[in-house]
């Protein structure tokens, strides 16, 4: 079975330090890793994916994200935060049950404070 | 430039009745369609997907059922709701495997 989970559900910190969300996975086979945002009020926006190749990926709004096999792990960063990364954020696996079903974790309520 | 365009923005309706939530993508032929269910503040729970015409697969029972009548339309419906189908409906478009989803904007439903 596959499983995504975040296990900080909300997370506060002061613009221009720097911010880590945790996501770990769990799967059998070779994960394929999204993250996505949603500001307040607001539909899930793509970030970045991890599918094969280099650890850390790039994705946009400054964001990152790197994939660590050794310990399932898949944690988004950036430095500085800025107060308008305020928002939700969202680790995925792509799943094998179903055409591409993607499992969300709960999700990590972000606020940056100015 | 394609667009992922869902209807309507928001719902109040009665416990009981009917339901019928759009989705239209404009821009991509054949792309794999979703509905996506996200309980408020809560994660997100793919309830169907269609990769053609005609040909829609449920994940999860949640007295709820989707159609694709067209290439480009996803139709989510119900003849009676609940208070249990309040939530966030989100249409997602992808054109293969391990390419990311593009989100619709979203209906927000409130059950009564």
């Amino acid at each position: 079975a596959q499983s995504v989970d975040q296990p900080d559900a909300h997370v506060t910190l002061y613009e221009g330090a720097s911010l880590e969300l945790r996501c770990s996975y769990s799967y059998s086979a070779a994960p394929y890793l999204f993250w996505y945002v949603q500001y307040p009020g607001q539909s899930l926006q793509f970030l970045l994916k991890y599918i094969t190749g280099d650890a850390v990926v790039k994705g946009t709004k400054g964001f990152e994200a790197e994939f660590r096999k050794s310990n399932s792990s898949f944690n988004l960063k950036k430095s500085p935060a800025h107060w308008s990364d305020s928002a939700k954020y969202f680790c995925a696996l792509e799943g094998d049950t179903g055409y591409q079903n993607f499992y969300f974790g709960k999700g990590t309520s972000l606020t940056v404070i100015p | 430039a394609q667009t992922i365009h869902q209807w309507p923005v928001a719902e109040i309706k009665a416990v009981g009745s009917p339901l019928s939530l759009g989705c239209t993508i404009k821009g991509k032929s054949s792309p794999n369609l979703y509905w996506y269910w996200q309980a408020t503040g809560g994660t997100l729970q793919q309830l169907f997907y269609s990769i053609t015409v005609g040909q829609v697969e449920s994940v999860v029972q949640l007295n709820l059922s989707a159609s694709r009548p067209k290439d480009d339309q996803f139709i989510l419906s119900t003849e009676k709701l609940l208070l249990s189908h309040s939530g966030f409906y989100l249409c997602a478009w992808s054109l293969e495997p391990n390419s990311d989803y593009t989100f619709g904007s979203g209906t927000r439903l409130l059950v009564i």
